[in-house]
C-alpha cells in the first residue's frame, strides 16, 4: 500500500529540547511539506520541498528546520527556540506539478510543557 | 483581512438537508479553487476541485465567483458520514503553487 507514514502519533517533550517528527512516503512523490495546524486555525504551511536537497520556507518557519536527503523523507525539527511548538502536525506530499493534490500523512500531536 | 475566510460554523443539520458553506478570498490572483474534507481528529483529504463553470460531484457541488471571489460548497441530502470539517483551499499563481487553507467549516448532520 502507497501512503504516507508519520510517527509517532503522540509525542511529549519538555520545554527546551529540540524533537525530530518524522514522515516518510512511497508515493514516489517529488514535493513534500510540513504543515501546522492549532485549534481553530487553518492549516499553516512551516516548510515544503519540490525536490531532493532543496526546501523553501513557508508561513512559520522560524524554530523549525528541515532535510531532505532522501526523496521519501523529509523530517521536520522543531527546536527550543519555537515558542508555542504545541501543535498537530501533518506532513504532506504531491506529484510535482499537481500542488493542489496533496496526501497528508496521520499527523503527530506534539505536547510540550 | 484574512486571505481565506470560512464561517467557523458549528452547522447542525438533520439529515437529509441540503447544506452550503462560503469562502471568500482577498487575493485577485488566486488561480486554483478546492474543498478539503478533514475528519475529527484525522488528515485533510482533497473533496474536490472548484471550476469556474462549477462542478458537480454527486451529492455535492462546487461554484467559484471570480468578480466577488468567493466560492462555496453545496451538500444535498446530508449523510451522517458527511459529519467533518470542510477546508477551503486556494492556490496562487506565482511559481511555488502554495496552497492556503482556510480555517475550515465545521458541520455535524444529525439522525
Amino acid at each position: 500500500d502507497g501512503g504516507i507514514t508519520q510517527s509517532p502519533k503522540y509525542l511529549f517533550r519538555k520545554e527546551g529540547q529540540n524533537v525530530t517528527l518524522s514522515c516518510e512516503q512511497n508515493l514516489n512523490h517529488d514535493a513534500m511539506y510540513w504543515y501546522r495546524q492549532d485549534p481553530g486555525q487553518g492549516l499553516r504551511l512551516i516548510y515544503y520541498s519540490q525536490i531532493v536537497n532543496d526546501f523553501q520556507k513557508g508561513d512559520i518557519a522560524e524554530g523549525y528546520s528541515v532535510s531532505r536527503e532522501k526523496k521519501e523523507s523529509f523530517p521536520l525539527t522543531v527546536t527550543s527556540a519555537q515558542k508555542n511548538p504545541t501543535a498537530f502536525y501533518l506532513c504532506a506530499s504531491s506529484i510535482g506539478d499537481r500542488a493542489y493534490e496533496q496526501y497528508f500523512g496521520p499527523g503527530t500531536r506534539l505536547t510540550v510543557t | 483581512r484574512k486571505e481565506v475566510e470560512q464561517d467557523p460554523g458549528p452547522f447542525n443539520v438533520p439529515e437529509g438537508a441540503t447544506v452550503a458553506f462560503n469562502c471568500t478570498y482577498s487575493n485577485s490572483a488566486s488561480q486554483s479553487f478546492f474543498w478539503y474534507r478533514q475528519d475529527c481528529r484525522k488528515e485533510p483529504k482533497l473533496l474536490m476541485s472548484v471550476y469556474s463553470s462549477g462542478n458537480e460531484d454527486g451529492r455535492f457541488t462546487a461554484q467559484l465567483n471570480r468578480a466577488s471571489q468567493y466560492i462555496s460548497l453545496l451538500i444535498r441530502d446530508s449523510k451522517l458520514s458527511d459529519s467533518a470539517t470542510y477546508l477551503c483551499v486556494v492556490i496562487y499563481q506565482g511559481g511555488s503553487e502554495k496552497l492556503v487553507f482556510g480555517k475550515g467549516t465545521k458541520l455535524t448532520v444529525n439522525p
